[in-house]
């Protein structure tokens, strides 16, 4: 079955600085990768997602990239807000119906 | 209802017995999913349900788990015999997408502890 690997744990990054997190995952025919934040004590909700169609999608200041061919994806935040402080979460799926497979999740801290 | 709802909201518990959580998803949202936070860890993928299909059990992590959705609406999540390693949130999540991925809309999660 699928696996997902999502790096770093932590990451702390001054405010305007830049974020990357990054994401592996291990089948090749899963075709949807979902991001998403879930602040403290609160649900995850969905921030930006790609399918396998497209190489990079931006919203404002979010981007995400997917590499198929090395099988990982990025997630890229750009001019950092202390409210960007969260977990964030990668996801594959897509090759099993709606089946989703999350990453153990990155810790985020944009300090003012 | 505007959300996923999720009871209870909390449910501390004694080891040995048998919990069950609630979820009540999006109004015809076909895709319903399972899955657990345990403290500073990820979401950890329990169970899927699509529309009338035979639902995806690949998660569970073992048998005192199991989860039923009636008429294609609230599911339940069945614990037997908790352990003290159970002790999590389950969050549980809706999707109207039919038979493909997409946008997963979560409820505020069931926090079970196991003493």
């Amino acid at each position: 079955g699928e696996n997902v690997e999502q790096h770093p744990s932590t990451l702390s990054v001054q405010e305007g600085d830049s974020a990357v997190i990054k994401c592996t995952y291990s089948d090749s025919a899963s075709n949807y990768f979902p991001w998403y934040k879930q602040e403290l004590g609160k649900r995850p909700q969905l921030i930006i997602d790609i399918r396998s169609n497209v190489g990079e999608k931006k919203d404002q200041r979010i981007a995400v990239t997917l590499n198929k061919t090395a099988k990982h994806f990025s997630l890229h935040i750009t001019e950092t807000q202390p409210e960007d402080s969260a977990v964030y979460f990668c996801a594959a799926g897509g090759n099993q119906g709606g089946k989703l497979i999350f990453g153990q999740g990155t810790e985020l801290s944009v300090k003012p | 209802g505007a959300g996923v709802s999720q009871s209870p909201s909390n449910k501390v518990t004694e080891k040995g017995k048998d919990v069950e959580l609630r979820c009540d998803p999006i109004s015809g949202h076909t895709a319903l999913y399972w899955y657990r936070q345990s403290l500073g860890q990820g979401l950890e993928f329990l169970i899927y349900f699509q529309g009338n299909s035979a639902p995806d059990k690949s998660g569970l992590p073992s048998d005192r788990f199991s989860a039923e959705r009636t008429g294609g609406s609230v599911s339940t999540l069945t614990i037997q015999r908790t352990q003290q390693e159970d002790s999590a949130v389950y969050l549980c999540a809706s999707s109207p997408h039919s038979g493909r991925a997409g946008e997963l809309f979560f409820g505020e999660g069931s926090r079970l502890t196991v003493l």
